[in-house]
């Protein structure tokens, strides 16, 4: 089973849309939790931090359950920008700070 | 906004030849951070560097990788002997005190072993 798995993509949606992404993981040791995005051949920055209680900032909402070990991002109201990839990451306690990165799912906003 | 930059931005070697890739940190940050990412695979930790000395290292940072904080800003990445597989985009990352803060990454250096 992969660290960390995300919806395989691409994502398709006109501008306006809602989106959501879906990610798994499999480490229980898993301590802080991030969705980072990528743009083509770029570095990935660092959307959002993710916490236990869900998070908000503007049109994006993350959502973490524990339990599940599942991890979500919505974005709302999708804009041309918000094309990218979109990558689920997490890291393990006492492993030095080592980001697992998940695969990514593009997404593509059309006009 | 402090950025953590990295030179070159592209290096083109010849299989078998050592190669540095350079990286300056965010000054105030403490953890440094190598990652790799072959063209059309997801990002790959290589290894972590904290008080000079590698705190976490990936199975793929073998003993032809090392790491080097020379001075007060810098920290490099050596390849001494590169391969064709070594071909990838090389990601610095560096954050500022516990090692599960937000990582902050440079903007990469391609790396192409012909």
């Amino acid at each position: 089973r992969k660290e960390v798995e995300q919806d395989p993509g691409p994502f398709n949606v006109p501008e306006g849309a809602t989106v959501a992404f879906n990610c798994t993981y499999s480490n229980s040791a898993s301590q802080s939790f991030f969705w980072y995005r990528q743009d083509c051949r770029k570095e990935p920055k660092l959307l959002m931090s993710v916490y236990s209680s869900g998070n908000e900032d503007g049109r994006f909402t993350a959502q973490l359950n524990r339990a599940s070990q599942y991890i979500s991002l919505l974005i709302r109201d999708s804009k041309l920008s918000d094309s990218a990839t979109y990558l689920c990451v997490v890291n393990i306690v006492n492993q030095g700070g080592k980001l697992i990165f998940g695969q990514g799912t593009e997404l593509s906003v059309k006009p | 906004e402090p950025e953590v930059t990295q030179t070159p931005s592209h290096q083109v070697t010849q299989m078998g030849q050592e190669v540095i890739l350079h990286c300056v940190p965010i000054s105030n940050h403490l953890y440094f951070y190598w990652y790799r990412q072959i063209l059309g695979q997801k990002v790959e930790f290589l290894v972590s560097f904290y008080n000079n000395e590698i705190s976490e290292k990936s199975e793929i940072f073998d003993d032809q990788f090392s790491v080097e904080r020379p001075d007060g800003s810098n920290f490099t990445l050596k390849i001494r002997s590169t391969k064709l597989e070594d071909s990838a985009m090389y990601f610095c990352a560096s954050n500022p005190s516990t090692s599960t803060d937000t990582q902050y990454f440079g903007p990469g250096t391609r790396l192409t072993v012909l």
